[in-house]
């Protein structure tokens, strides 16, 4: 088992520029959440997928979007990028009813 | 109403002590509390996790204390060892909004040889 992988690793763009983020789940699982971790915080909530569409959202703006593929393998982009979106982007899979979620290694993304 | 208030900031236990982290909460409707270990550059892994039916859950040198009445909740690790020295944070979720995780700030833990 892979468990929950995420590419790329780490990512540099400008402001202003869009990025997508790629998560693939551990296998038998079939909710995808994204989270974002500034340095040095907990990380936050910013949606969940299941069943390819978004289930949860948390305090994020529209410019943060996503979509959950038919193998529940789930992107992130994310558009007009500013300076407070550099952060650890990490993605979690769970099984839907199931509390527990695994992590992936996450997504450095610094935006200069 | 949200939040999970984590303490403290940053801890320094010798090896073979406790390392004691506390967390407390607010919404009465959480109904899971999981801690998890972070290390540099890395995603966070599940420790342990506990639900607000039982007061205690030890998995080798780690233990959960919880009580529900003070809303309040605790990771103890046992025999602290250099291999422990991370970020520990503790979260919240319940069923209702499908265990979106809710996080405390973290905890720096150095365990000094």
């Amino acid at each position: 088992d892979a468990g929950v992988t995420q590419s790329p690793t780490h990512l540099i763009k400008t402001r202003g520029q869009q990025v997508t983020l790629r998560c693939s789940p551990k296998s038998g699982h079939d909710t995808v959440s994204w989270y974002q971790q500034a340095l040095g915080q907990g990380p936050q909530f910013i949606f969940q997928y299941y069943e390819e569409e978004e289930r949860q959202r948390g305090n994020f703006p529209d410019r943060f979007s996503g979509h959950q593929f038919p193998n529940y393998s789930s992107e992130l982009n994310v558009n007009a990028l500013l300076l407070g979106d550099s952060a650890l982007y990490l993605c979690a899979s769970s099984l839907t009813g199931r509390a527990e979620q695994f992590f992936g290694p996450g997504t450095r993304l610094t935006v200069l | 109403q949200q939040q999970v208030k984590q303490s403290p900031q940053s801890l320094i236990v010798q090896k073979g002590g406790i390392s004691i982290i506390n967390c407390a909460y607010e919404n009465t409707a959480f109904d899971y509390f999981p801690w998890y270990q972070q290390f540099p550059g890395k995603g966070p892994a599940l420790l342990i996790a506990i639900r607000p039916d039982v007061s205690e859950k030890k998995e080798g040198r780690f233990t959960i204390s919880f009580n529900k009445s003070a809303k309040q909740f605790s990771l103890h690790i046992m025999d602290s060892q250099p291999g422990d020295s991370a970020t520990y944070f503790c979260a919240a979720s319940n069923g209702n909004s499908n265990y979106q995780l809710i996080w405390g700030a973290g905890t720096k833990l150095i365990i000094k040889p």
